[in-house]
């Protein structure tokens, strides 16, 4: 079974400053990974994708993710962080090549920037 | 402009009274999802809809039904919904197997 975890419920970073919200899966075969961001009474909003490629994926926003296979983890970051980015932020994967195409989601971690 | 259209936005109902969410989708994607999004549990799916006629169950399908009769719609319906579905529902499609998903605004459900 595919699984994601996010360590953090919560991430507190200053403006200015860089941040990463991490990202840990379990999978099948090659990862389908995903961020998304929710804001308040809002639904997800698409940020970045890994299928193949370039291990450093650059997303909207400003946003980029690192994808590391040794480690099967996917970490956003952002080299410096906006009071505009606090949010709820998704990871997701599923298998690339065979199984279910349904993504699993992590359980969210609040990022709050402070001014 | 593209979009995933949900209705009812906000509904409260009482246990056991039937009632759909329905989804609409302009961007003739041929896959579509249902979510519900708890606190701590992030987002599980409920079920999903690979083109017209085709759905299969996600991780909580219980106490739901679908129909997928139109490729632009697919309405979420509870037959008898109890407290234990309040939650905020999302609906989401895509189109080929490695697009992202577009997600609706949401649709929060208060049984009582």
């Amino acid at each position: 079974a595919q699984s994601v975890a996010q360590p953090e419920d919560q991430v507190n970073v200053a403006e200015g400053n860089p941040l990463t919200v991490k990202c840990t899966y379990s999978v099948s075969g090659n990862p389908y990974l995903f961020w998304y961001v929710q804001y308040p009474n809002r639904g997800l909003q698409f940020l970045l994708k890994y299928i193949t490629g370039d291990n450093l994926v650059k997303g909207s926003y400003g946003f980029e993710a690192e994808f590391n296979k040794s480690q099967t983890s996917f970490h956003l970051k952002k080299p410096s962080a906006l009071v505009s980015d606090s949010a709820l932020y998704f990871c997701a994967v599923r298998p690339l090549d065979t199984g279910r195409r349904a993504l699993t989601f992590g359980s969210g971690t609040r990022l709050q920037v402070q001014p | 402009e593209a979009q995933v259209t949900q209705n009812p936005r906000y509904l409260i109902t009482v246990t056991g009274k039937k009632l759909t969410v329905t989804c609409s989708q302009n961007m003739n994607h041929e896959y579509m999802s249902w979510y519900r999004q708890d606190p701590g549990l992030g987002l599980r799916q409920i079920y999903y809809s690979m083109n017209v006629e085709v759905t299969d169950k996600g991780d909580v399908p219980e106490g739901y039904k679908v129909s997928r009769k139109e490729k632009r719609n697919f309405p979420l319906i509870l037959e008898s919904p109890s407290p234990n579905q309040t939650s905020l529902y999302f609906c989401a499609s895509r189109t080929q197997p490695t697009g992202e998903l577009f997600f609706g605004e949401g649709s929060r459900l208060t049984v009582l």
